[in-house]
């Protein structure tokens, strides 16, 4: 049964800390997603890939949030310096698309992130 | 712009009743749709999807939903509600424009009464 995971499932950080949150995209997946959710925003979508490359991170604070595939295997979130209004769940998704086609993505169990 | 639109925030049925959440979007040619149900603790799970065919759409779990063009509606429905549905529902719309991007609505969250 493929799955997207996701590592850690929860992080407790104070302020200021460097978090890294990784994703391992179902195997044969080419686009991987990274969202947030908090209770007052809903679902925001912070960056795209497709084959690796970043298409879209125009959710994304770019001062302190960075998102990257290093490989096909694995997508990283990291946000240097969190602050107390990061917390919140991230999730990442993932989805096998052709063209400009949009297809189906498959979420992981997020990561449950606090700063304190 | 393209956006999507659940009305409902909260809605409580009883447990065996019939359950309609409602899914709305704006746009002006049929998108892809999606109904989407996230567990308290858990991601997202796929119920269904429709891309184009047979307007009407059999899912997991013993959902279904109903694609109507006229009023650019994808409704989610079950014939009898179980404790176990319980949950926070999302419908995601993907518009062309967007590329391989969904739109999602701010969710309705399902309580069942026993």
């Amino acid at each position: 049964d493929a799955r997207v995971t996701q590592t850690p499932r929860h992080k407790v950080t104070e302020m200021g800390q460097e978090v890294t949150m990784r994703c391992q995209p179902i195997l044969g997946h080419n686009t991987v997603f990274w969202y947030r959710q908090t209770m007052m925003q809903g679902l925001e979508l912070l960056a795209y890939f497709r084959n690796r490359a970043p298409l879209d991170d125009s959710g994304m604070p770019k001062d302190r949030f960075s998102a990257e595939m290093p490989d096909a295997t694995l997508a990283t979130l990291k946000i240097q310096p969190s602050e107390p209004r990061d917390s919140a769940v991230y999730f990442c998704a993932s989805g096998l698309a052709s063209g400009g086609h949009t297809d189906t993505q498959y979420f992981g169990p997020g990561t449950r992130l606090t700063v304190l | 712009a393209q956006s999507v639109t659940q009305p409902d925030i909260h809605i409580t049925v009883s447990e065996g009743a019939s359950l309609e959440l409602r899914c709305n979007y704006s746009y002006g040619a049929t998108p892809y749709l999606f109904w989407y149900v996230q567990s308290p603790g858990q991601g997202l799970q796929l119920l269904l999807k429709y891309f184009s065919g047979d307007t009407l759409v059999q899912g997991i779990k013993g959902f279904e939903a109903e694609f109507k063009r006229s009023q650019s509606s994808f409704n989610l429905r079950k014939p009898s509600v179980h404790w176990s549905d319980a949950a926070e529902y999302f419908c995601a719309v993907g518009f062309m424009e967007y590329g391989n991007k969904l739109v999602f609505g701010a969710g309705t969250i399902l309580r069942v009464k026993s």
